[in-house]
């Protein structure tokens, strides 16, 4: 069966630091990966996606390159804020259209200390 | 658009009432999902239906949980009778199931069975 394998947590990290949280999957077929962020309170909100094979998806100065070689896709950002602390949330589909049965990964909370 | 709607926001309950959760999702969307976040399990899908159909019920984790769609904005998810167990937040999320768009989620619903 599908499953996403996320970098445990919590990730503390002072503010300009550069970020990386790591996701690795395993699907039948060519899904689709995701980001989602869950600010507290919240639900949960797209961040960014790619739907093939070497896409990256970008949003809010993240990033994520889909790599089928490794099936993984680590979400990176260059120089985190205060306001990026949340719940990071990797998922997938792979029921072709890229929007339906998402599985997630655990998630990894993230506090960024000013 | 106002979003995916959700209500209640909070429910506490005791154990062997019904409860109702309730989801509008955005107008226009035809996949409707149901998801139930705990901490010893993370995200979990209950059910997902497209065109008010249940196309997938498989993480619906007993008889006591049913959940039902009877127009495109509208799906209710019930408990009878309810547990502790089953304290979580849960979240309803729709999307468009013709374009490779991603899934809006709700606000969820935090659920507290004592």
């Amino acid at each position: 069966g599908n499953s996403v394998t996320q970098m445990e947590g919590p990730v503390t990290l002072s503010e300009e630091a550069f970020l990386t949280i790591n996701c690795t999957y395993t699907a039948t077929g060519y899904p689709s990966l995701f980001w989602y962020v869950q600010y507290p309170g919240e639900g949960l909100q797209l961040l960014l996606k790619a739907t093939k094979a070497d896409d990256k998806g970008s949003n809010k100065g993240f990033e994520a390159t889909y790599r089928k070689e490794t099936t993984s896709f680590h979400l990176e950002k260059g120089s985190v804020q205060v306001s990026d602390s949340a719940v990071y949330f990797c998922a997938l589909s792979d029921q072709g259209f890229g929007n339906e049965k998402l599985t997630f990964g655990t998630g990894t909370r993230l506090t960024i200390i000013p | 658009d106002a979003g995916v709607i959700q209500s209640p926001r909070h429910e506490v309950t005791e154990m062997g009432q019904e409860v109702t959760l309730r989801c509008k999702p955005i107008s226009g969307h035809n996949s409707l999902f149901w998801y139930r976040q705990t901490m010893m399990r993370g995200l979990e899908l209950l059910i997902y239906f497209n065109n008010n159909v249940p196309i997938d019920d498989s993480g619906m984790p007993e008889d006591r949980f049913s959940a039902k769609m009877p127009n495109a904005s509208f799906s209710t998810l019930k408990i009878q009778p309810s547990e502790p167990r089953d304290s979580a937040v849960y979240f309803c999320a729709s999307s468009l199931r013709q374009l490779n768009t991603e899934a809006f989620f709700g606000q969820g619903t935090r659920l507290t069975v004592v």
